[in-house]
C-alpha cells in the first residue's frame, strides 16, 4: 500500500518569506501523480499544484512551486512572498491508477497534514 | 488498523436510483466529512458532522442527504442519483474542526 508522510505538523513563517513544506512518499509504482492541497478554516479542500511523475520539470502555480525528487520520493512545496491568506493546513497527497473488478480507477491516498501559520 | 472505513470501494448506478455510501471510523473523533472529487476541482465538501447529532451543509449538498448514526458513523444518501454526481467520494474524520484522517473513497459512477 501506498503512504504519504509529512512529517511537519506545524509550522510556521513571517509574512513575505519563503517556507518549505516537506512530503515524502512510498511506492513502487513509476507512473502517478502528486498533489498539494490546501485546506483553509472553511474546511474546502483546494488544489494548489499538481505533479505527474514523468515529467522532469517541477511544477511552478504563481507563488507556489515544488521540488518533485522521484528518485529520493520526495515532493515538497514552496511558498514563497508568503501571505496572510496561506494560513491553513496543506496537504500531500499521491494518486495511482488500479485495477479491481470494477475496472480501472484512482486511488487518492492524503498525509495528515501540515498546518501553516503565517505570522505579519 | 485504526482509520476511516468506506464501503463500497466503488458502485455503478442508473439515473433516478438510491444508495448510501458508508463511513465508519474508529477513533472516536467527534468530527466526519463527506467529500467528492472531481477532475481540476480538488476535494469539494458536500456534508460535515461536527459531533454525534449535528450535520451541516457544505459547498456542494444539493442531492445529497446524511445521517450521523452515532459517533461512529456518517452515512451519505443519494435520493435520485444523476450523472453529475459521477465523481470519487472521500469521507473523513477528525478530532477538531478540520479532517485529518481520510478513507480510501469511494468510486461512484451513474449512468
Amino acid at each position: 500500500a501506498q503512504t504519504v508522510t509529512q512529517s511537519q505538523p506545524e509550522m510556521s513563517v513571517q509574512e513575505a518569506e519563503t517556507v518549505t513544506l516537506s512530503c515524502t512518499y512510498d511506492t513502487s509504482e513509476s507512473n502517478y501523480y502528486l498533489f498539494w492541497y490546501k485546506q483553509p478554516p472553511s474546511r474546502q479542500m483546494i488544489l494548489v499544484i499538481r505533479q505527474e511523475a514523468y515529467k522532469q520539470q517541477n511544477a511552478t502555480e504563481n507563488r507556489f512551486s515544488v521540488n518533485f525528487q522521484k528518485a529520493a520520493k520526495s515532493f515538497s512545496l514552496k511558498i514563497s512572498d508568503s501571505q496572510l491568506g496561506d494560513t491553513a493546513m496543506y496537504f500531500c497527497a499521491f494518486m495511482k491508477r488500479e485495477q479491481d473488478s470494477g475496472g480501472s480507477n484512482y486511488k487518492l491516498t492524503f498525509g495528515k497534514g501540515t498546518l501553516l501559520t503565517v505570522n505579519p | 488498523n485504526a482509520g476511516v472505513t468506506q464501503t463500497p470501494k466503488f458502485q455503478v448506478l442508473k439515473t433516478g436510483q438510491s444508495m448510501t455510501l458508508q463511513c465508519a471510523q474508529d477513533m472516536n473523533h467527534n468530527s466526519m466529512y463527506w467529500y467528492r472529487q472531481d477532475p481540476g476541482m480538488g476535494l469539494r465538501l458536500i456534508y460535515y458532522s461536527a459531533s454525534e447529532g449535528t450535520t451541516d451543509k457544505g459547498e456542494v449538498p444539493n442531492g445529497y442527504n446524511v445521517s450521523r448514526l452515532n459517533k461512529r458513523e456518517f452515512s451519505l444518501r443519494l435520493e435520485s442519483a444523476a450523472p453529475s454526481q459521477t465523481s470519487v467520494y472521500f469521507c473523513a474524520s477528525s478530532e477538531l474542526s478540520r479532517p485529518r484522517h481520510f478513507g480510501d473513497g469511494t468510486r461512484l459512477s451513474i449512468l
